[in-house]
């Protein structure tokens, strides 16, 4: 069975930093590009950025370019997302997916889903 | 960015009722259209794939069909656990983009 899970979300005050992790299992974590998606108390889904398995490398929403990097450990089946310079508008409840990838850095649908991990920015 | 509009945002039907739910693109995207149920608490689960594609495991009673920027996600025959939010997705370009969601009250 597939499973991802996510771990690292917190309260952390404007400016801060935090990381996010995803463990996988149940596939072969190397073969899938990756994706973390959030989604605000009450709204909508928001890509935020992906990882390729086919060495296409890392892509980013522009609302998170510069601030948030993301990098994964296929010896360890672990995605991470590195979140800098935290504004309270990144509040959200994070996702990680498996990402259908039919070329290098074409992210096209999410399936399955974590169960998300918290992030609050405030001070 | 390619910017999704889902039509209506909410909707009440009732069990066995007929539901069809609108996705349309602000650009075309070919049938580079995916569908995902959200019921309350937790993640999304995809349902149908690259616009008619019926993921597996997911029931027949849902279906998906469109192409170029108008898109629709039907339900034959609405069940008690197809109370959720529905979302469109387009996976045209990068970024990949979200409609707004469309929320399927019981009536």
């Amino acid at each position: 069975e597939v499973q991802l899970l996510e771990s690292g979300g917190g309260l952390v005050q404007p400016g801060g930093s935090l990381r996010l992790s995803c463990a996988a299992s149940g596939f072969t974590f190397s073969n899938y590009a990756m994706s973390w998606v959030r989604q605000a108390q009450g709204k909508g889904l928001e890509w935020v950025s992906g990882f390729s398995g086919s060495g296409a490398g890392p892509h980013y929403a522009d609302s998170v370019k510069g601030r948030f990097t993301v990098s994964r450990d296929n010896s360890k089946n672990t995605l991470y997302l590195q979140m800098n310079s935290l504004r309270a508008e990144d509040t959200a409840l994070y996702y990680c997916a498996r990402t259908y990838e039919p070329s290098n850095g074409w992210f096209n649908w999410f399936d399955p889903w974590g169960q998300g991990t918290l992030v609050i920015v405030s001070s | 960015d390619i910017q999704m509009t889902q039509s209506p945002s909410s909707l009440s039907a009732s069990v066995g009722d007929r539901v069809t739910i609108t996705c349309r693109a602000s650009h075309t995207i070919s049938s580079y259209l995916n569908w995902y149920q959200q019921k309350a608490g937790k993640a999304p689960n995809l349902l149908i794939y690259a616009a008619s594609n019926l993921q597996s495991g997911v029931p027949s009673r849902f279906s998906g069909s469109g192409s170029g920027t108008d898109f629709t996600l039907t339900i034959s025959s609405l069940q008690p656990e197809d109370f959720a939010t529905y979302y469109c997705q387009q996976s045209y370009s990068t970024p990949p983009t979200f409609g707004q969601g469309t929320k399927v009250h019981i009536k």
